[in-house]
């Protein structure tokens, strides 16, 4: 049972590139999740889908765009990426109840 | 809306000493609250929790207690050790509707870093 894996976990991106941040879970949750984070400012809330085939916006959204077309898996894409999306990115998931399962992150700088 | 407000970091301490970790929050609902661990280089994970006013969560000789009068959840623990040195996260979680669905949104404070020295 491997929970929340990311991939990739370390990424070097040049302004303007694109590149999709991979989240799977093996627990058959409901909801995924993804999040931003930056020094001081906890977590923020980018995306998240409360099933299969949906998506909506969360706190920081703007620059990122979210699928799932399955439900095991998440992703988060950068179609032109800018510095202020230098992070560390968590995917999360969770069942109806309240606990998020979290990610290992990826760390991802836009030079 | 929802909000969190740790105490300022870093904190570092001598092994064995007492640890608090102030939290406050805002909700407009009856939120849940979370302590969140995250050590060097992994992801968050679920330290303790507690659902509604007065419950106390504990795990791993950490505590804290839903006070509701002085909406707070203060982190506790007795003796600390090398080993808790991380980034404790302060979250509350309260339940949005969209879409015709409902689910737990997580608001986070900062985070605050806890170096134990041996």
């Amino acid at each position: 049972n491997a929970g929340v894996t990311q991939t990739p976990k370390f990424r070097v991106l040049k302004t303007g590139q694109s590149m999709t941040l991979l989240c799977a879970q093996d627990m058959n949750h409901e909801y995924m999740y993804w999040y931003r984070q930056d020094p001081g400012m906890g977590l923020r809330l980018i995306h998240y889908s409360v099933g299969e085939g949906t998506t909506a916006k969360g706190e920081v959204p703007d620059g990122y765009n979210v699928s799932r077309l399955k439900k095991q898996n998440f992703l988060l894409g950068l179609e032109s990426a800018a510095p202020s999306q230098t992070s560390v990115y968590f995917c999360a998931s969770s069942s109806r109840q309240e606990r998020q399962y979290f990610g290992p992150g990826t760390r991802l700088t836009v030079t | 809306g929802d909000s969190v407000t740790q105490m300022e970091g870093p904190v570092t301490l001598s092994e064995e000493a007492f640890l608090t970790i102030n939290c406050t929050y805002t909700a407009t609902g009856y939120p849940s609250l979370f302590w969140y661990v995250q050590y060097p280089g992994e992801g968050l994970q679920l330290l303790l929790k507690a659902t509604k006013a007065d419950d106390k969560g504990s795990n791993k000789g950490f505590e804290a207690t839903y006070r509701k009068e002085t909406t707070s959840f203060h982190l506790e623990k007795g003796s600390v050790q090398v080993s808790d040195s991380a980034v404790y996260f302060c979250a509350l979680s309260d339940k949005v509707w969209a879409g015709g669905t409902s689910y737990g949104k997580l608001t986070f404070g900062q985070g605050t870093i806890l170096t134990v020295h041996p």
